[in-house]
């Protein structure tokens, strides 16, 4: 069964202290991976598409990496504008249309 | 360029009522999808289009009807409403099967 985990559930850091998280996938075939933020109370805000292993995407503080069972966003010296919910979504190419979101990693950045 | 806009923002129901979730986009995308956003769990698929005229089944649409009568339309329709059906509604759109950008969010509340 295709399955998107992410890990931590929620990350504390301090302003400054980079980190990574975590997407763990199970796809018949992946299409593509994309990572989205949100923030409280607002729709996801699209940041990146991976599309095969070892490619890599950067975006001010943030980089994403793919490997063929997993990506990681790399977060530098977070500040606190940073603190939000990063969702993982795979996409296979079976199966027809099918994009599945895994529950996402809540950031806190403090000052 | 106001991207895709849901109406309405919150909502209270009672038990047994019915209610349309009006979603736009004006993007001139062809893919269109209704999420809803459980309290600790990933996006779930509720609905999809891929154009106008053409809708089919996503993950969880029982207790929802929807239609696409135009390119910039997309409404949900919930009949005979149930607790069950407590959540946050996200509509998005998307070119092609590409990174999908999404609205601000219904946030649904059946009592």
């Amino acid at each position: 069964e295709d399955q998107v985990t992410q890990s931590p559930e929620a990350l504390r850091l301090q302003e400054g202290e980079s980190s990574s998280l975590n997407c763990s996938y199970t796809v018949s075939g992946l299409r593509g991976l994309f990572w989205y933020r949100q923030d409280p109370g607002k729709g996801p805000e699209f940041l990146f598409t991976l599309y095969s292993a070892g490619e890599e995407k950067e975006k001010e503080r943030l980089k994403a990496t793919l490997t063929k069972k997993e990506s990681f966003l790399h977060i530098t010296a977070p500040k606190p504008e940073d603190s939000a919910t990063y969702l993982c979504a795979v996409q296979a190419h079976t199966g027809g249309f099918k994009t599945i979101f895994g529950a996402g990693t809540r950031l806190f950045v403090k000052a | 360029n106001a991207g895709v806009t849901q109406t309405p923002k919150f909502r209270i129901l009672k038990i047994g009522q019915s209610m349309t979730l009006q979603c736009t986009q004006d993007m001139n995308h062809n893919y269109m999808y209704w999420y809803r956003q459980d309290p600790g769990m990933g996006l779930k698929l509720i609905y999809y289009s891929v154009g106008a005229g053409i809708t089919d089944k996503g993950e969880v649409p029982n207790g929802y009807n929807v239609s696409r009568s135009t390119t910039e339309d997309f409404p949900l329709r919930l009949e005979l409403a149930a607790p069950s059906q407590t959540s946050v509604y996200f509509c998005a759109s998307a070119y092609e099967n590409t990174e999908a950008f999404f609205g601000q969010g219904t946030r649904l509340t059946v009592v």
